[in-house]
C-alpha cells in the first residue's frame, strides 16, 4: 500500500493522559500536513512539514501539542495532559510539495477524551 | 469573516437531478483551488481540481470566479453514491502554501 498511513485508528484516553499518533506519508512527497476534524466542520489546519523542517503551527496548536518529523520521513503528533476539548479525527496528509497541493490522507485517528 | 465559507445543507435531491454548490473566499491572493469529497467517517478524497478556465470531469463541473471571489462545483444526474459531504480547498501560494479547507456541503441524494 503506497497510500498515507496513520496509526493507530482509534484512541481512548482519560483526560489528562498523554497521547501519540503516527503518520507516515506517501513516499515521495516533500510536505506533511496535520489536520483536526470535528463532526460537522472542515478540517483545521494545525502544522505542517517541508521534510523534516516544521514550517508553521497554527494558532490552534497549544503548549501541549508538539509534532515532530525526524528525518523527513513519518511524523508524530503528541499530545500532553489530553483534555476533553482535544476529542476529534486528527487527520495527516502528504503533498509533493511542488507548489501543486494536493493532499492525499490518511485514514485518520479518532482521539476520544473521557 | 472565515477564510472559506460554505453552506453546509443538508442539500436533498432526487436521482438524476442537477444541484450546484458554492464556496466562497476571502484572500483575494489564493491561486490554487480544489473540491473534496469525503463520506461518512473517511478522510477527505480528492475530487478535482479547479482550473481558472473552469473544468469537467464526467458528471461534475467546476468553475472559478475570481471577481466575486468563488469557485462553484456542478453534479449532473445525481446518483445515490454521490451522496456525501464536499469539502471546498483554497491554497494561498505565497509564503505557507496551507490548504485551507471549508466546512463542507452536504449532499443527501434519495431514490
Amino acid at each position: 500500500d503506497t497510500g498515507v498511513s496513520q496509526n493507530p485508528r482509534h484512541k481512548i484516553t482519560k483526560r489528562g493522559q498523554n497521547v501519540t499518533f503516527r503518520c507516515d506519508p506517501i513516499s515521495e512527497h516533500n510536505r506533511l500536513y496535520w489536520y483536526r476534524q470535528t463532526l460537522g466542520q472542515g478540517p483545521e489546519f494545525l502544522t505542517y512539514f517541508q521534510n523534516e523542517a516544521q514550517l508553521e503551527k497554527s494558532r490552534l496548536l497549544s503548549d501541549r501539542f508538539s509534532a515532530e518529523r525526524p528525518k523527513g520521513s513519518f511524523s508524530t503528533l503528541e499530545i500532553q495532559r489530553t483534555e476533553q476539548g482535544d476529542s476529534a479525527m486528527y487527520l495527516c496528509a502528504s503533498s509533493r510539495g511542488d507548489g501543486n497541493e494536493k493532499l492525499f490522507f490518511g485514514s485518520g485517528t479518532q482521539l476520544s477524551v473521557l | 469573516r472565515k477564510e472559506v465559507e460554505q453552506d453546509p445543507g443538508p442539500f436533498n435531491v432526487p436521482e438524476g437531478a442537477t444541484v450546484a454548490f458554492n464556496c466562497t473566499y476571502s484572500n483575494s491572493a489564493s491561486q490554487s483551488f480544489f473540491w473534496y469529497r469525503q463520506d461518512c467517517r473517511k478522510e477527505p478524497k480528492l475530487l478535482m481540481s479547479v482550473f481558472s478556465s473552469g473544468n469537467e470531469d464526467g458528471r461534475f463541473t467546476a468553475q472559478l470566479n475570481r471577481a466575486s471571489q468563488y469557485i462553484s462545483l456542478l453534479i449532473r444526474d445525481s446518483k445515490l453514491s454521490d451522496s456525501a459531504t464536499y469539502l471546498c480547498v483554497v491554497v494561498v501560494l505565497e509564503g505557507s502554501y496551507i490548504p485551507t479547507f471549508g466546512r463542507g456541503t452536504s449532499l443527501i441524494v434519495h431514490p
